[in-house]
């Protein structure tokens, strides 16, 4: 199974840039996917492969990386972004496999 | 729009089983592949498999495919996940989702509420 590496939690300022970084133990093309979920809700696409948008998504939100090194990055963020991210890839399946989840808090 | 509308908490007894449902909406329910996906408490998720509700095709992972059978009702564009023999592990959140495309390339777009499983005796 490719499994995906994310650190565990970041806190940041309001306004301030955040990267939030995922890595593959195989290259998994650009069929990384990026998921926002807050306590008590399902998680929401918010980027899907590797650097496309999803719909409805502000530009804050932006992907990048492709092979084995992914970044999810919020600029600025604000405080209604404070949530877990995590990534998922579907290149190699079955099965897809979810990164643990990065709990980011905004100070 | 499209909606995902999961069936309700289940509390179920060790050894059991619970057959959990997903009715969509908004969309030609055949026309897009539907996940499934469990998240025990404060973790991480994990994908149980798929369904093309069109062929009735499925892709489990092999962690859930002795555990897991996913099944669809065209007519009523529904689809089913029974999870059997349940233990104290498989007291999670279920979510059904669906892709983002008509081909299959992974990313979920649309995710239901979740259905709360709670297995004690």
């Amino acid at each position: 199974d490719t499994v995906l590496t994310q650190s565990p939690a970041l806190a940041v300022s309001p306004g301030e840039r955040v990267s939030i970084s995922c890595r593959a133990s195989e290259g998994v093309n650009s069929y990384m996917h990026w998921y926002q979920q807050k306590p008590g809700q399902q998680p929401k696409l918010l980027i899907y492969k590797a650097s496309n948008l999803a719909s409805g998504v502000p530009a804050r939100f932006s992907g990048s990386g492709s092979g084995t090194d992914f970044t999810l990055t919020i600029d600025p963020v604000e405080a209604d972004d404070t949530a877990t991210y995590f990534c998922q890839q579907s290149w190699n399946d079955p099965p897809l496999t979810f990164g643990s989840g990065t709990k980011l808090e905004i100070k | 729009q499209v909606k995902l509308l999961q069936s309700g908490a289940a509390l179920v007894k060790p050894g059991d089983s619970v057959k959990m449902s997903c009715k969509a909406s908004g969309y030609t329910f055949t026309d897009y592949i539907i996940h499934w996906v469990k998240q025990s408490h404060g973790k991480s998720l994990e994908w149980i498999g798929y369904i093309n509700p069109y062929s009735g095709g499925t892709n489990y992972n092999e962690k859930f495919k002795s555990k897991a059978t996913l099944t669809v009702d065209k007519s009523s564009s529904t689809a089913y996940m029974e999870f059997s023999r349940l233990t104290s592990e498989d007291s999670a959140i279920y979510y059904c989702a669906r892709e983002l495309r008509r081909v299959y390339q992974g990313p979920f777009a649309y995710w239901g509420q979740g259905t709360l499983v709670t297995v004690s005796s």
